[in-house]
């Protein structure tokens, strides 16, 4: 079962709106993180943002939050004021459990684009 | 502070070679993991390796083996290449990789092409 869906191959948005990407997720670890990354086409993983299983508050980093819904097991980035450098793939990835924690599941990502 | 580095950024192998891809964590980090990522599709887990002690392993085949190192480096070794080993394969560090709350932070991998 795939543990980590981004149903979104491809998002459009005009700069300065705001996006969601979604993300949802599939585990039976009460314990686990969740983590979003950006990868511009040179390649490099960049983190954005965390959300744990166990936090109260959905995360926030800057222009980015994590809209997190834990019964229905999603984690959507938001993305606010949106910028042409945030032209990119977006990845949503999930660790489990402390035995397998050095393991990141990735999503197959959502290719954003920013319209000027 | 430097981040996660990796060497080479780009190599060309025929089918059948061999390649040895190496990584180096953030500074106080001890954990290392590999991935591997095909054109299209997310990064796909190959290995994870702690003071210098495998600690988890994707489902790839005997060909691919890794080590660390005790300055926790680490090499990624790929024997008889095939055609499909093509992909860029991504670093990341973390501070001891035991918890699933600890971010891993990536390098900017090596682009590897089997001709």
């Amino acid at each position: 079962a795939q543990k980590i869906t981004q149903t979104q191959p491809g998002m459009f948005v005009q700069e300065k709106e705001a996006v969601t990407l979604d993300c949802t997720y599939d585990t039976s670890d009460p314990s686990y993180g969740l983590f979003w990354y950006k990868q511009p086409s040179s390649g490099e993983m960049i983190f954005l943002i965390y959300q744990g299983s166990y936090d109260q508050q959905n995360a926030t980093e800057g222009r980015y939050s994590l809209n997190f819904q834990k019964a229905r097991k999603s984690a959507n980035l938001v993305i606010s004021a949106s910028q042409l450098g945030d032209s990119a793939m977006y990845f949503c990835a999930m660790r489990e459990g402390n035995t397998n924690a050095g393991k990141s599941t990735f999503g197959d990502g959502t290719t954003l684009t920013v319209k000027p | 502070d430097a981040g996660v580095t990796q060497s080479p950024t780009h190599l060309i192998k025929t089918r059948g070679q061999q390649v040895t891809l190496r990584c180096s964590p953030i500074s106080g980090h001890k954990s290392v993991s590999w991935y591997q990522q095909v054109l299209g599709q997310g990064p796909q887990f190959i290995f994870q390796y702690y003071e210098k002690e495998e600690r988890g392993r994707g489902n790839f085949p005997d060909r691919f083996s890794a080590r660390q190192f005790p300055n926790y480096s680490s090499e990624l070794n790929v024997n008889a290449l095939l055609l499909g080993d093509s992909a860029l394969y991504l670093c990341a560090s973390s501070l001891a990789g035991s918890l699933a709350q600890e971010t891993q932070y990536f390098g900017p991998g090596t682009r590897l092409l089997v001709l």
